[in-house]
C-alpha cells in the first residue's frame, strides 16, 4: 500500500461521539486525500491537503474535519458521528495534481451506532 | 462538477475469456482517467491509467481505451485468470489543485474456473 498506513483499521462508536482517524505516510508525497467508499457510489473524496496546513473541501465534506501539521500525518475528524457517516474511509497520496496517480491505504472501516 | 458512470456493476465471465468495463464522463475538460482494482478487504490498486492525448494503452493482459469526442473510456482485460476476480473502479479528474478524482460505482468480477 505504498507506504501507507491508517489507524484504526476498524472501530464502533455511538451518534454523538467523536471519532478521530488518522493516516500516516512515508512517501514525503504532498498530496493527501481522504474518501469514503459506499455501496453504489464508489469512492467520494471527503478533504485533501496540498501541504502542511493547507486543505480543501472535496464532495462530501459536510460533518468532516481535517488537519495536517505534518508532512507524513493527515487526521480526519468527525465532531459527532451520525449513522450516515458509516461507511470504509480511505487515505490518499500523491506527489503532484495533475498527470499524476493517487496511491490508497489499506482503509478504515467505521461502525456508527 | 464530473460525473462519472461505470457499467456494468457486475460482470461474470469464464476463465480465459476476455472482460470489458466502460466508463462514460461529462466534463470535456477531463484528461486523467486512472483503473483501480480493489480486492476485498483492501485499498484501490492503480493497474492501468491514460492521458487524454492517448487514445489507447496497454500492459500485458490489460488495456485502457480513450474516446475524447464520445467522453468514454474502456478497460479491457484478456486471457483472464481467476486472480482478476476483483471490484474495478473508473476514475476521472481535470488534473487541476487538489486533483479531486471523480470514480465510478464499480464493477464486481468475477472469472470463473
Amino acid at each position: 500500500d505504498a507506504g501507507i498506513t491508517q489507524s484504526p483499521r476498524h472501530k464502533v462508536t455511538e451518534t454523538g461521539t467523536p471519532v478521530t482517524l488518522r493516516c500516516h505516510q512515508t512517501e514525503n508525497h504532498r498530496y493527501m486525500y481522504w474518501y469514503r467508499q459506499d455501496p453504489g457510489h464508489g469512492l467520494r473524496l471527503i478533504h485533501y491537503s496540498y501541504g502542511v496546513k493547507d486543505t480543501d473541501k472535496g464532495e462530501v465534506s459536510d460533518g468532516y474535519s481535517v488537519s495536517r501539521s505534518k508532512t507524513e500525518d493527515f487526521l480526519l475528524t468527525l465532531e459527532s458521528a451520525t449513522s450516515s457517516q458509516t461507511s470504509v474511509y480511505f487515505c490518499a497520496i500523491s506527489r503532484v495534481p495533475g498527470y499524476n496517480e493517487q496511491f490508497f491505504g489499506p482503509g478504515t472501516r467505521l461502525t456508527v451506532l | 462538477g464530473e460525473n462519472v458512470e461505470q457499467h456494468p456493476s457486475t460482470l461474470s465471465v469464464q476463465e480465459g475469456d476476455s472482460a470489458v468495463i466502460k466508463c462514460t464522463y461529462s466534463d470535456s475538460a477531463s484528461n486523467y482517467f486512472p483503473w483501480y482494482k480493489q480486492e476485498l478487504g483492501k485499498g484501490p490498486q492503480l493497474i492501468i491509467d491514460i492521458r487524454s492525448n492517448v487514445g489507447e494503452k496497454k500492459d500485458q493482459r490489460i488495456a485502457v481505451t480513450l474516446n475524447k469526442t464520445a467522453k468514454h473510456f474502456s478497460l479491457h482485460i484478456t486471457e483472464t485468470q481467476p486472480e482478476d476476480s476483483a471490484v474495478y473502479f473508473c476514475a476521472a479528474t481535470k488534473g487541476n489543485t487538489g486533483n479531486q478524482f471523480y470514480f465510478g460505482t464499480g464493477t464486481s468480477l468475477t472469472v470463473i474456473p
